[in-house]
């Protein structure tokens, strides 16, 4: 069965720094997997997915992952943090056609 | 398009009140699916429909929860009897169905059972 594990519950960083959320994934395949964003009382957004083409991959709001097979991982970054930016993150994996299967969320924190 | 729909956006009920919670997909997706979210669980699926029919209900609680898709650009998801440790907060979702195609999340229904 696939999973994913998000090492941090919560992330804090400064405004204008680098941001790493970090998820590694469990999969007996070639998995799909994307970052989704909630806001505050919001649904969730897609931020980027990977399937299997380039293994770096380009999201929106400047956010990024690189799929590493070598290390199952599948770790967020962003080069530098705006405080729009705070919110919780999951990573999640396809683990059928349909079935997403999602991390427990890290929330990241922007102080000013 | 506006999105995924839920109705309504919060809503509060006693224990053993029927409860029922709605969803209307984007336009033109054929797949929809309702999630709860909650602190101890996190997101789960309940009922997957395909077509308008329930293809995936393996995630549905209990016989207190039913789903039905009657048609399209609809949904409803029923609790009844309620209870309090159904409290959460409830998406709705829709897709074109194909693999790779990214689920769309509308804002969600907060439920809460007093």
């Amino acid at each position: 069965a696939q999973s994913v594990t998000q090492l941090d519950s919560h992330v804090s960083v400064s405004e204008g720094t680098p941001v790493l959320l970090r998820c590694n994934y469990s999969s007996s395949y070639s998995p799909s997997l994307f970052w989704y964003v909630q806001h505050p009382n919001k649904g969730l957004q897609l931020l980027l997915k990977y399937t299997s083409a380039a293994t770096l991959v380009k999201g929106i709001n400047g956010f990024e992952a690189e799929f590493k097979k070598s290390e199952t991982s599948f770790h967020l970054t962003k080069p530098s943090a705006h405080m729009s930016d705070a919110a919780e993150y999951f990573c999640v994996v396809k683990d059928s056609s349909y079935k997403l299967i999602f991390g427990s969320g890290t929330r990241l924190l922007v102080r000013p | 398009d506006a999105g995924v729909i839920q109705s309504p956006r919060h809503e509060v009920t006693e224990m053993g009140q029927e409860v029922t919670l709605r969803c209307k997909p984007i336009s033109g997706h054929n797949s929809l699916f309702w999630y709860r979210q909650t602190m101890m669980r996190g997101l789960e699926l309940l009922i997957y429909f395909n077509n308008n029919v329930p293809i995936d209900d393996s995630g549905m609680p209990e016989d207190r929860f039913s789903a039905k898709m009657p048609n399209a650009s609809f949904s409803t998801l029923k609790i009844q009897p309620s209870e309090p440790r159904d409290s959460a907060v409830y998406f709705c979702a829709s897709s074109l169905a194909s693999a790779n195609n990214e689920q769309f999340f509308g804002p969600g229904t907060r439920l809460t059972v007093l």
